[in-house]
């Protein structure tokens, strides 16, 4: 089975700009999460889907921050403007299933975002 | 505010030996523990999960859950230097969140 896919790998822009940073999970995967992860710590939770529903949110800066998931399959995670502390590596992982799933996630390869 | 510790490590251990990691979480309801191991530049992979109190064994890793300390420990027998990597603990709360908190991870250094 193909794994979860995410484009681009690595990103470099300058402060104020804006990026995106897409994720297509693995086949079937009816949920989807986006982790923000700052060098020497762990993956923080940013939103999660339910398909093309958010489930939680809580944690994403809004001001600045989207995502979206239109079709319950690909989604995209925006950031404008960035921020220097924003630098870090993006992670998208997805599962079978939410609520009360006791199955760890898998990982995409991430993106590492650079802001300059 | 749920909170995972680690200690960040670096901890050494020579080719052979048994690696011991550990974890404590704040939730006391919490329901679900899992260990990801993370390459350095590489995305954190899952290696073990365990939901009940003791040990739970595979391969060369055994998970141990302690619910009444709130700890919950990774040891890796006969540590290869392949598994020189930054493990991180995550503990899935009780009371309608099912989002897992991560712990920062201790990275392990086995050398030969």
């Amino acid at each position: 089975e193909a794994g979860v896919a995410q484009s681009p790998r690595y990103k470099i822009i300058e402060k104020r700009q804006s990026v995106a940073f897409w994720c297509n999970p693995i086949s079937g995967h009816a949920t989807l999460y986006w982790y923000q992860q700052i060098l020497g710590q762990g993956p923080k939770l940013l939103i999660q889907f339910q398909n093309n529903g958010v489930v939680d949110d809580s944690q994403l800066p809004k001001d600045r921050f989207s995502a979206e998931r239109l079709k319950g399959v690909d989604s995209t995670l925006k950031i404008q403007p960035a921020k220097l502390e924003d630098s870090a590596v993006y992670l998208c992982a997805s599962s079978t299933s939410a609520g009360n799933s006791n199955y760890g996630y898998t990982f995409g390869s991430g993106t590492r975002l650079t802001v300059v | 505010q749920k909170e995972v510790e680690q200690n960040s490590g670096p901890l050494s251990v020579p080719e052979g030996a048994i690696a011991s990691l550990n974890c404590t979480y704040s939730d006391r309801g919490s329901q679900s523990f899992f260990w990801y191991r993370q390459y350095s530049g590489k995305s954190p992979e899952l290696i073990m999960s365990i939901y009940s109190n003791g040990d739970k064994e595979d391969g060369r890793f055994t998970a141990q859950l302690n619910k009444a300390s709130q700890y919950v420990s990774l040891l890796i027998r006969d540590s290869q230097p392949s598994d020189s990597a930054t493990y991180l603990c995550a503990v899935k709360a009780s009371g309608g969140s099912y989002i897992p908190t991560f712990g920062r991870g201790t990275s392990l250094i086995v050398h030969p």
